[in-house]
């Protein structure tokens, strides 16, 4: 079975504070992984994924398959970075999301 | 830019009623997607689409739904006899083949009432 699993349902950072969103995931190959992010009234798009190693936004994500994790990083918090984040898995054409983290960013 | 259209917006309708949510994916992408988000919880793989045909879909995705591509443009996905428990943002999206990325709509609210 394809899983993935972000623990925290909501998340609290000062401003220019070092953020980390957390993803796991379970799955039996080689995985796909993206993060996805939702502004305020806006649409779910794409973040970052792990075969692109860019970052994004200041954001960046490793995979780890040895503790299995996608972990979302940033050093330093912007109040514009509140959202809500999304963690994906891509399995042939479908796609698991986490359950997603509400992050707000404290000025 | 080009964007994932979905419409309405917002579609309200009693429970036992058939409804057709409409997405317009972008011209060139080949994948298309649907989605379910229930109020509170995460979102749900429901199918996706390649080439005419049904490629992949979830458990949730049962007899009740059905998808489309009725004219080359749109992408319609059809609840027949409406649930209670149908009522969720319904997002559609479609991929783009070279980069593998998804560009979602921003969804149909469903209330079933």
């Amino acid at each position: 079975a394809q899983r993935v699993t972000q623990p925290e349902k909501l998340l609290s950072v000062f401003k220019g504070a070092p953020v980390e969103l957390k993803c796991n995931y379970s799955y039996s190959g080689s995985p796909e992984l993206f993060w996805y992010v939702q502004y305020s009234r806006q649409r779910l798009q794409l973040l970052l994924r792990h075969i692109s190693r860019e970052s994004i936004k200041g954001f960046t994500a490793d995979l780890n398959k040895g503790e299995t994790s996608f972990h979302l990083k940033k050093p330093f918090a912007q109040e514009e970075d509140s959202a809500m984040y999304y963690c994906a898995l891509r399995s042939g054409n479908q796609f698991y999301f986490g359950t997603g983290t509400s992050l707000t960013v404290i000025p | 830019e080009p964007e994932v259209t979905q419409t309405p917006s917002h579609q309200v309708t009693q429970m036992g009623q058939e409804v057709i949510l409409r997405c317009v994916p972008i011209s060139n992408h080949l994948y298309f997607y649907w989605y379910r988000q229930i109020l509170g919880q995460k979102v749900e793989f429901l199918v996706s689409f390649y080439n005419n045909e049904i490629s992949e879909k979830s458990e949730i995705f049962d007899d009740q739904f059905s998808v489309e591509r009725p004219d080359g443009s749109n992408f319609t996905l059809k609840i027949r006899s409406t649930k209670l428990e149908d009522s969720a943002m319904y997002f559609c999206a479609s991929r783009d083949t070279s980069s593998g990325i998804q560009y979602f709509g921003a969804g149909t609210r469903l209330s079933v009432l």
